[in-house]
């Protein structure tokens, strides 16, 4: 079945302590980002790769870290997080980046 | 930095009637307008999209329309059913910054 999965779905954490959100997909996607919602505010980008090895900033990329080895994998990295970090994030992958992006189920982290 | 407008926020239809909601866009380089629903505690899902070379486009009772002298896009609900009320962001793409900045979404509320 082609998705896209992220790992921990919920996820409670202390203020500073380093965390790794997963993402993968089986679609042979290139282009895959992240996202993070908040009420009000919609779904702002953090992070997009074009393709392996190939990262960018999004529109909020502060406190945040990606890495692309892989075609598949794509995580996120909060190296100290904090609690204005506390919001809904979703991975997506798409064919190219003007196709469709599949989204992944949504990490729900809270920072404390 | 780009930004995408969406408006109205709310918006409540009785059954059978259309919903038309509006974005407006700030990056003339943008190309590509995708449209996602996101019922509650569900991830986005793409329901239209359109590129810049097309003024408009259709799928059964959804259609989206550009223009891009006027950098707004909208879409078009007709004959609207219970099934539709969820939340709609639009979206734009960027071509020479290859990042997606996402409206702040829509709460349709279809009401039988």
């Amino acid at each position: 079945e082609a998705q896209v999965t992220q790992n921990p779905r919920y996820l409670i954490t202390v203020t500073g302590k380093k965390l790794t959100v997963t993402c993968s997909q089986n679609m042979n996607h290139e282009y895959m980002s992240w996202y993070r919602q908040d009420p009000g505010l919609g779904l702002r980008q953090i992070y997009y790769s074009m393709n392996v090895e190939v990262t960018d900033k999004g529109d909020v990329p502060e406190g945040y870290k990606v890495s692309r080895k892989e075609k598949r994998n794509f995580p996120l990295i909060l190296e100290s997080p904090s609690p204005n970090q506390t919001s809904l994030y979703f991975c997506a992958s798409s064919l190219g980046p003007i196709n469709e992006q599949f989204f992944g189920p949504g990490t729900r982290l809270t920072v404390l | 930095g780009e930004n995408v407008e969406q408006h109205p926020s709310t918006l409540s239809v009785q059954e059978g009637d259309s919903a038309v909601i509006k974005c407006t866009y700030s990056d003339s380089a943008s190309n590509y307008f995708p449209w996602y629903k996101q019922e509650l505690g569900k991830r986005p899902q793409l329901i239209i999209d359109i590129r810049s070379n097309v003024g408009e486009k259709k799928d059964q009772r959804i259609a989206v329309t550009l223009n891009k002298t006027a950098k707004h896009f909208s879409l078009h609900i007709t004959e609207t059913q219970p099934e539709d009320s969820a939340v709609y962001f639009c979206a734009a793409f960027g071509t020479g910054t290859y990042k997606y900045i996402f409206g702040t979404g829509t709460r349709l509320k279809v009401l039988a």
